[in-house]
């Protein structure tokens, strides 16, 4: 059962453009989100988070909007830079469900095109 | 560099060997988490530990087990290994027990063949 989703393998975008990652999520007792960036070869970084008592937060270049209505996450990035070109997972966590652990998706893969 | 290590980083072993992963969590880290990783797949957590003390457990078979040493680091056991336990196995570490920020080793690579 996959409580995290992210529907969408993969996306393009110019460079300076936006990039919008979008995720899914079905368990209602999640109240926090976190990004996380992956290159080959590597593990996921921790990009940026978000708690459920929010529904924005930014970093640079970097915004997490939540939709809790909605169970629904985006991260948006501009302006894209070709570094941003790597494997985006989201994950939720849920103190509240009981599991210390962190669901996470599929993974988007982003490319973005100089 | 997120200060987690793991070892080694790629391994190749035949159907029904047993093999171990090593972690060794990021300095004032108390909390171990182990991931699975298949091909396509998200991340399916396997075990967490803290302070030596198993704390959740996930999607782990009963032919894997984990443990944590006194001095913090894991080690993530698979034995008889069937071809569908080919994956990246990652190891993360955070401060406590609530599983936030966790930070990720490189991983790595088990194949069976």
């Amino acid at each position: 059962d996959q409580q995290v989703k992210q529907n969408s393998p993969s996306l393009s975008v110019q460079e300076g453009r936006i990039s919008i990652l979008n995720c899914d999520y079905t368990n209602s007792m999640f109240d926090y989100f976190l990004w996380y960036k992956k290159y080959p070869a590597e593990g996921p970084t921790f990009l940026i988070s978000i708690s459920s008592i929010k529904d924005k937060n930014e970093d640079g270049r970097f915004t997490v909007f939540l939709n809790k209505s909605a169970k629904h996450l985006s991260l948006h990035i501009v302006p894209s830079q070709p570094g941003d070109s790597a494997v985006y997972f989201c994950a939720a966590s849920g103190a509240r469900t009981g599991a210390n652990n962190l669901f996470f998706g599929t993974g988007t893969r982003l490319t973005v095109i100089p | 560099d997120s200060g987690v290590t793991q070892t080694p980083k790629h391994l190749i072993t035949a159907t029904g060997q047993r093999v171990t992963l090593r972690c060794s969590p990021r300095s004032g880290d108390l909390s171990v988490y182990w991931y699975q990783q298949s091909l396509d797949q998200g991340l399916q957590f396997l075990i967490q530990y803290y302070n030596g003390e198993e704390r959740a457990k996930g999607n782990i078979l009963e032919r894997f087990s984990a443990q944590q040493f006194p001095d913090l680091h894991s080690e993530l056991n698979l034995s008889s290994l069937e071809l569908g336990d080919s994956a990246l196995y990652f190891c993360a570490s955070s401060l406590g027990t609530v599983p936030y920020e966790q930070y990720f080793g490189p991983g790595t690579r088990l194949t069976v063949t």
